[in-house]
């Protein structure tokens, strides 16, 4: 069965302080990797698609990576507005549309 | 252009009753997805819709139903509430199985 796995849990960083979080995934064949970023009580916001090893992506302070195992979510240089909750999921190939998620990273900056 | 939009927003039901919950699809998209996310977790994935049938569903049980509409619109049917469904539900829009851009979201709390 396919599964995601995000570390840390929580990320405490002060504005500034660059840092990566992790998803480590397993999947039968991989369709997509998603990002998305979640405030409180809302739905959660697209970030980023990645399909091939060795692929990135960049959007303002944010770079998702990925590699045949895992991806990251490059925070360069922090602010206080980037405070929230990171998700990865995966799309398998042989699924039609259903995304795995993972529990997420709760990321706070603080000024 | 207006995302996805949900309704709505707050319900409160007691043990025992049924629930709609409703989602209109971004402008374009011809595909619906389902999701419940309990607090502190990643969302999971309920079903799919496209072309007015349930293409893939997860791990939920008969309870959960739904419905498309010929305008792409779809609901979200629960039946015999228990106080585990408590969460916040989530519809995910997207053209065929590309990126989901997902709404808002309903928060049930059943008592």
């Amino acid at each position: 069965e396919d599964q995601v796995t995000q570390s840390p849990e929580a990320l405490r960083l002060q504005e500034g302080e660059s840092s990566s979080l992790n998803c480590s995934y397993t999947v039968s064949g991989l369709r997509g990797l998603f990002w998305y970023r979640q405030d409180p009580g809302k739905g959660p916001e697209f970030l980023f698609t990645l399909y091939s090893a060795g692929e990135e992506k960049e959007k303002e302070r944010l770079k998702a990576t990925l590699t045949k195992k895992e991806s990251f979510l490059h925070i360069t240089a922090p602010k206080p507005e980037d405070s929230a909750t990171y998700l990865c999921a995966v799309q398998a190939t042989d699924s039609w549309g259903k995304l795995q998620f993972g529990a997420g990273t709760q990321v706070v900056v603080t000024p | 252009d207006a995302g996805v939009t949900q309704s709505p927003t707050h319900l409160i039901k007691t043990r025992g009753q049924q629930v709609t919950l409703r989602c209109s699809p971004k402008s374009g998209h011809d595909t619906v997805s389902w999701y419940q996310q309990a607090l502190g977790q990643g969302p999971q994935f309920i079903f799919q819709y496209y072309e007015e049938e349930e293409r893939q569903r997860g791990n939920f049980p008969d309870r959960f139903s739904g419905h498309q509409f010929p305008n792409y619109s779809s609901e979200l049917n629960v039946n015999a509430l228990l106080l585990g469904d408590s969460a916040l539900y989530l519809c995910a829009s997207s053209f065929g199985q590309e990126t989901q851009y997902f709404g808002p979201g309903t928060r049930l709390l059943v008592l």
